[in-house]
């Protein structure tokens, strides 16, 4: 069984800091994909990125980077020079492959609380 | 990109009556609907998966009686919630299953917020 674990639970920071939210996942299967989502008060989820198990090349999207290191499991996400507007429910998940040309379900991990205080 | 609406946004019902939810693919064909529940401040549980013309597969310990799901067509997907009681109040929320070349995966409505009194 596939599993996502994000050990922080709840993260403060003050504008301008940069921050880490940590990612490890568990899965059996060689084809995966690692998401990341955003979710704001209104409860929407915010699609931030998708990587494939094949692909552990780091990016950076503006202010957003993520770290994915299939050595420790780990698909960790940094915001740099952090903003009150960051401040959300972030979720990291994980879908195995279903075979052929679509994913499988969807285990997201507990999430991490980030309020960025002005 | 696709969209998926979900309705209603928020609904208030009373203890013993039931409820729908819709969740509609607006320029694509979804072919396979996930939906999840919330509850406050934890995380996102897959409920079941249903597939257009197929009974749902329903994960360990979800009623399918009390959550009936169906998904006659390419493009409507249902979740009515019967005989809701104030245990049921939750944050429900649909999901459509992309093609692998999908950049997004997946494609999320954006939820219905459930109150049951």
């Amino acid at each position: 069984a596939q599993k996502v674990t994000q050990a922080q639970t709840e993260i403060s920071v003050v504008e301008k800091e940069d921050v880490t939210l940590d990612c490890v996942y568990e899965t059996r299967d060689t084809t995966y994909y690692l998401f990341w989502y955003k979710q704001p008060p209104s409860g929407e989820l915010v699609f931030l990125i998708r990587r494939n198990s094949f692909d552990e090349q780091n990016e950076i999207s503006g202010r957003y980077s993520w770290n994915f290191q299939k050595s420790t499991s780990s698909f960790n996400f940094t915001i740099t020079a952090s903003q009150v507007v960051d401040s959300a429910v972030y979720f990291c998940a994980l879908s195995e492959n279903a075979g052929g040309t679509s994913y499988g379900k969807l285990t997201f991990g507990q999430g991490t609380i980030l309020t960025v205080h002005p | 990109g696709a969209v998926v609406s979900q309705h209603p946004s928020w609904v208030i019902c009373k203890s013993g009556t039931s409820v729908k939810i819709e969740c509609r693919s607006l320029d694509f064909q979804a072919t396979t609907m996930f939906w999840y529940r919330q509850f406050p401040k934890q995380s996102l549980m897959l409920m079941a998966t249903s597939n257009e013309g197929s009974k749902a597969t329903y994960e360990q310990g979800v009623e399918k009686d009390k959550f009936l799901i169906n998904h006659a067509s390419l493009t409507l997907s249902t979740l009515t919630v019967t005989s809701a009681h104030p245990e049921d109040s939750s944050f429900y929320i649909c999901s459509a299953r992309g093609s692998a070349r999908s950049k997004y995966g997946y494609t999320f409505g954006s939820g219905t917020r459930l109150t049951v009194v």
